[in-house]
């Protein structure tokens, strides 16, 4: 069975500070995919990233980067500079790969509420 | 691109009462997921089609719930006899089928159940 542990249930940062939210994950698979999704208080959820199990090379975008680490099965997010927008809930969620390596549905973890303050 | 819409965004109904939701997809994606978020918690899955077939269902899935997609293209979850306990955030999301496919949520359709 896949378990995704978001331990970070309420993380508080001032402005411009980095904050890193971290996710573990448990799956017998050796393909899967790993996202984090962010759901700001609208409740929409919007796709942040997506992360193949083959690829452990690290991603940055602008001021959010990627540390996915096979070897402690985790998959962690860092924020930098943080702003006031950035406030929201974010969701790491893992996905199996079928036999034709599309993904299957999404096990998500509880999530990590992020508050920036001005 | 129209993203995932969901109808309506609220529903207030009494318990025992009937509550249907429809969920239209991203056009062209082919496949369409039900998942259920209560507060606090990370959404979970209920079901999932490829085109007009039900391919999976969630134990959550009790027998009240039922899913259709009739034409592969838009969704309606429905709920008979509502009880307390589904009040919740019902979302829906849609991706093309692909290698290493990624979903994408509509807007959700909260319901309370009285």
């Amino acid at each position: 069975a896949q378990k995704v542990t978001q331990a970070q249930t309420e993380i508080s940062v001032v402005e411009k500070e980095d904050v890193t939210l971290d996710c573990v994950y448990e799956t017998r698979d050796t393909t899967y995919y790993l996202f984090w999704y962010k759901q700001p208080p609208s409740g929409e959820l919007v796709f942040l990233i997506r992360r193949n199990s083959f690829d452990e090379q690290n991603e940055i975008s602008g001021r959010y980067s990627w540390n996915f680490q096979k070897s402690t099965s985790s998959f962690n997010f860092t924020i930098t500079a943080s702003q006031v927008v950035d406030s929201a809930v974010y969701f790491c969620a893992l996905s199996e790969a079928t036999s034709s390596g599309s993904a299957r549905q999404l096990t998500f973890g509880s999530g990590t509420q992020l508050t920036v303050l001005p | 691109d129209t993203g995932v819409s969901q109808d309506p965004r609220h529903k207030i109904t009494k318990r025992g009462q009937n509550v249907t939701f429809r969920c239209d997809p991203i056009s062209e994606h082919n496949r369409l997921y039900w998942y259920r978020q209560t507060l606090g918690q990370g959404p979970e899955f209920l079901t999932y089609f490829q085109n007009e077939a039900q391919l999976e269902k969630s134990r959550l899935l009790s027998d009240r719930f039922s899913a259709e997609r009739p034409k592969g293209s838009f969704s309606t979850l429905e709920i008979q006899r509502t009880e307390q306990g589904d009040s919740a955030m019902y979302l829906c999301a849609s991706s093309l089928l692909m290698v290493a496919d990624t979903q994408y949520f509509g807007p959700g359709t909260r319901l309370t159940v009285l």
